[in-house]
């Protein structure tokens, strides 16, 4: 069963770094685009960017450029969403995400989520 | 930057059809923007429905389709049931490996 297995809750305090992980299982962990998208409390999804483990290629959305790092070991399947500074405004629910490869149309789409990580920073 | 639309909430009787769309705030959506459609019930983490405009997702059932009408994506469901109540999003790829989300359509079954 593909699967991707996220790390859980934090609460931390502002100016705090923190780095999330989203464990792949299931398939070939380097052919396969993984993506992070944010949930801020009673809002939408946001794309943030997207990383592939193979050769760690990665892009982001303007939005985050520089807000956050993604990167992943493909030594064990994991990527990784990571802050050096947080802030109140980074409390959200975070997913990850498998981008598939649609070989009809050449591009990619999400098809495996992960649970997704609660990320709680306050004072 | 380019905004991706979609209405904030829509209602439906058990049984019936419904459309929701996804546009552009400048443009026309086409097959090239691969509009995507997921949807999240409060607690859950997104469910992939529709990708590449019109391709259904392992498992879905085929009263959820996609399309293009006029100059937008469309996701319709025929014969809407009470457990369809949930927030449906799409997501326009804009090159460069870059995809941007709708605001998400809230859907009521009543």
């Amino acid at each position: 069963e593909v699967q991707l297995v996220q790390s859980g809750a934090e609460v931390k305090k502002p100016g705090e770094s923190l780095k999330i992980s989203c464990k792949g299982s299931g398939y070939s962990f380097t052919s396969y685009w993984i993506g992070w998208v944010r949930q801020m409390p009673g809002k939408g999804l946001e794309w943030m960017g997207i990383i592939y483990p193979g050769d760690s290629d990665t892009r982001y959305s303007p939005s985050f450029q520089g807000q956050v790092t993604i990167s992943a070991d493909k030594s064990i399947s994991t990527a990784y969403l990571q802050w050096s500074s947080l802030k109140a405004s980074d409390t959200a629910m975070y997913y990850c995400a498998r981008h598939n490869y649609d070989i009809l149309t050449g591009y990619y789409y999400m098809d495996v989520w992960g649970k997704g990580t609660t990320v709680t920073v306050s004072s | 930057q380019t905004v991706v639309t979609q209405e904030p909430s829509f209602s439906v009787s058990p049984g019936g059809t419904v459309t929701l769309t996804c546009g552009l705030s400048s443009g026309s959506v086409s097959t090239s923007y691969y509009p995507s459609w997921y949807q999240q019930t409060p607690g859950q983490a997104p469910r992939t429905l529709i990708y590449s405009t019109n391709t259904r997702s392992s498992g879905v059932p085929d009263r959820f389709s996609g399309s293009i009408l006029g100059n937008k994506a469309a996701l319709t469901i025929t014969g809407a049931q009470a457990d369809d109540e949930s927030d449906y999003y799409c997501v326009l790829y804009m090159g460069s490996i870059r995809w941007v989300f709708g605001g998400g359509t809230k859907l009521t079954v009543l």
